[in-house]
């Protein structure tokens, strides 16, 4: 079945030190990608996707990467502050099926320290 | 902003009782979702509702499950007879519809089954 790997499973960076998370997806008809971040006690807030169509999308200090030949899409953190510590979990989704289920990969902490 | 809300925020249970997870996602979305998350794993899709009726469910959906909008506000998981690992975080999201993949997360239920 569909499945996502992430890694790494923990980051420590430094206060103003970018950060990258990487993920891998195995259902080549996958063509949707949001990143979520869950803080402690929270659900899942999205901060930034991406679609098979596009291979990079900025968003201030976010950005994410895609790889459609190699299957791999990476989250960029530039400038790290603390309140960026949290949980952050890549998806993939079909989206040519409409309301299709996300499947997420097993999530990496971040800690930014000051 | 509109938000997805959950009730209880948490629910203690005996084993073998029945629960009911309630979730308001955001008016005038189309599609539903519920997912959960075991402490310290990933989060993973149950069922997706659409129309009135389940558009796709996953392994873990089983018959002791079940989900329902029985108002057109709500959108309710019922695990009929609860078993110790179904002790989790219960996720509850909505989509728009529309051509649009983002999925809006609630703020979860934590279900602790004794």
């Amino acid at each position: 079945g569909e499945n996502v790997e992430q890694h790494p499973s923990t980051l420590s960076v430094q206060e103003g030190d970018s950060a990258v998370i990487k993920c891998t997806y195995s259902d080549s008809a996958s063509n949707y990608f949001p990143w979520y971040k869950q803080e402690l006690g929270k659900g899942p807030q999205l901060i930034i996707d991406i679609r098979s169509n596009v291979g990079e999308k900025k968003d201030q200090r976010i950005a994410v990467t895609l790889n459609k030949t190699a299957k791999h899409f990476s989250l960029h953190i530039t400038e790290t502050q603390p309140e960026d510590s949290a949980v952050y979990f890549c998806a993939a989704s079909r989206s040519d099926i409409y309301g299709n289920k996300l499947v997420f990969g097993a999530g990496t902490i971040l800690r930014v320290k000051s | 902003e509109p938000e997805v809300t959950q009730t209880p925020s948490h629910q203690v249970t005996q084993m073998g009782q029945e629960v009911i997870l309630r979730c308001v996602p955001i008016s005038n979305h189309l599609y539903f979702y519920w997912y959960r998350q075991i402490l310290g794993q990933k989060v993973e899709f149950l069922v997706s509702f659409y129309n009135n009726e389940i558009s796709e469910k996953s392994e873990i959906f089983d018959d002791q499950f079940s989900v329902e909008r029985p108002d057109g506000s709500n959108f309710t998981l019922k695990i009929r007879s609860t078993k110790l690992e179904d002790s989790a975080m219960y996720f509850c999201a909505s989509n728009p519809g529309s051509g649009t993949d983002t999925q809006y997360f609630g703020p979860g239920t934590r279900l602790t089954v004794l």
